[in-house]
């Protein structure tokens, strides 16, 4: 079992560009989370989805966009990037049996100038 | 006020010792407690829940104060494997199960 995987680990972006962050699990795990961790700062919700084609909004949504069309996969997608979504973001799953047993990937880290 | 405040630190500890973290929560609907572990530059992990009674996993031990709205963990015989970022979580009612984190504290097990 892979866990989590997320794709890419470092980018930088220029300010106004667009990206996706991949990520897939192989748990069979019915839900899945987008966190945002600034340094200094708690990990902050920005979308999650509880099974395929549902996604609801977390704390921080604003200027990201999400979809769930299988159960392994939950990409982000950056729009019009800006330095504020400067941050390491963390994908992670759960079973809706344990949903505080949360399995993180290793991260994406970005970096928009 | 932050919904679960953690001190920082860094904690810096000799190996053996043993040391305890506290960390306060604001919402007294506060529903579920948890302890997760950060390594330097790496993903949080669980590494335990955290429950009414108290609860003891190895050399750590995890204890809850509703009354005091707050949440320990005592860390004994410290390891240098220890040291990591150790992030509070809380869930609260109305909150969908979701997460709530705190910033976490810093811990530096030394030789």
């Amino acid at each position: 079992n892979a866990g989590v995987t997320q794709t890419p680990k470092f980018r930088i972006l220029k300010i106004g560009q667009s990206m996706t962050l991949q990520c897939t699990q192989d748990m069979n795990h019915n839900y899945m989370y987008w966190y945002r961790q600034d340094p200094g700062m708690g990990l902050k919700l920005i979308y999650y989805s509880v099974g395929a084609g549902i996604t609801d909004k977390g704390e921080v949504p604003n200027g990201y966009n999400v979809s769930r069309s299988t159960t392994e996969d939950f990409p982000l997608r950056l729009e019009l990037a800006a330095p504020s979504q400067t941050s390491v973001y963390f994908c992670a799953s759960s079973s809706p049996l344990a949903v505080y047993e949360q399995y993180f990937g290793p991260g994406t880290r970005l970096t928009v100038t | 006020r932050k919904e679960v405040e953690q001190d920082p630190g860094p904690f810096n500890v000799p190996e053996g010792a043993t040391v305890a973290f506290n960390c306060t929560y604001s919402n007294s609907a506060s529903q579920s407690f948890f302890w997760y572990r950060q390594d330097c530059r790496k993903e949080p992990k669980l590494l335990m829940s955290v429950y009414s009674s108290g609860n003891e996993d190895g050399r750590f031990t995890a204890q809850l104060n509703r009354a005091s709205q707050y949440i320990s963990l005592l860390i004994r015989d410290s390891k240098l494997s220890d040291s990591a970022t150790y992030l509070c979580v809380v869930t609260f009612t109305g909150g969908g199960n979701k997460l709530t984190f705190g910033t976490g504290t810093q811990l530096k097990v030394e030789l």
